[in-house]
């Protein structure tokens, strides 16, 4: 079984328009965690949640919503997507302690390309 | 928030040994060093995180110098199948626990 599983993996759609992506991880991990991969590879985060609380938020627009309903899942949503947010979006998780984040698990990723 | 200096891009030959170093000179107390390799079109992977000294498991080794201020990951006798992006970071306790920042990385290329 996969550890954590994004959808979809491939998203085309027009500047405008709202999407989301979805993750789920059967880790029974706490903590989940946005990141952004652009065309240069530079890898940022974007969120973390820790037992559906929001806890990082690292300075990401309004257009960007994440929503966790359960500890399992962290969504992202994304509203009048701008050429800039093509990327590679990567959901992760982490069963840290309280010093030391721990492990990160990555899903495969979900490649947004905006028209 | 404590940056990452890294190569690049490193060549190497199967078989050999490859000495990735990572400079971190601001690095705070609670701040651990940890690796990540990422293959195309796949999440980065873990490989090894330390705090001081030397670590080791089946796939690495990491060192860390006492003044903690730089890394070394090594990969012994690599394989084509190595040839990856390779992430150090440093974070991830204390006050910046949950935050773990990737830098550009450096890409490893394993020639035949």
């Amino acid at each position: 079984d996969t550890a954590v599983s994004q959808t979809p993996k491939y998203l085309v759609t027009q500047m405008g328009n709202d999407k989301s992506i979805k993750c789920e991880q059967n880790l029974g991990h706490d903590t989940m965690y946005w990141y952004k991969q652009d065309s240069k590879k530079f890898l940022k985060i974007m969120f973390s949640y820790n037992n559906k609380e929001l806890i990082i938020n690292e300075t990401v627009p309004n257009r960007f919503s994440p929503k966790s309903p359960d500890k399992a899942h962290l969504n992202l949503h994304i509203n009048s997507l701008e050429l800039g947010d093509s990327a590679v979006y990567f959901c992760a998780s982490s069963q840290g302690t309280p010093t030391n984040t721990g492990e990160l698990f990555f899903g495969e990723g979900s490649r947004l390309t905006v028209l | 928030l404590a940056k990452t200096t890294q190569p690049i891009s490193m060549d190497s030959y199967e078989g050999q040994e490859v000495n990735i170093t990572c400079s971190h000179n601001n690095i705070a107390t609670n701040d651990y060093i940890t690796w990540y390799q990422q293959f195309p079109s796949q999440g980065p992977r873990f490989i090894i995180q330390g705090y001081k000294t030397k670590v080791t498991n089946e796939v690495a080794s990491l060192f860390i110098p006492a003044d903690r201020k730089s890394s070394t990951l090594s990969l012994p006798r690599v394989s084509l199948s190595d040839t990856a992006v390779y992430y150090c970071l440093v974070g991830g306790g204390g006050s910046t626990l949950g935050r773990l920042y990737f830098g550009r990385g450096t890409q490893l290329t394993v020639w035949p």
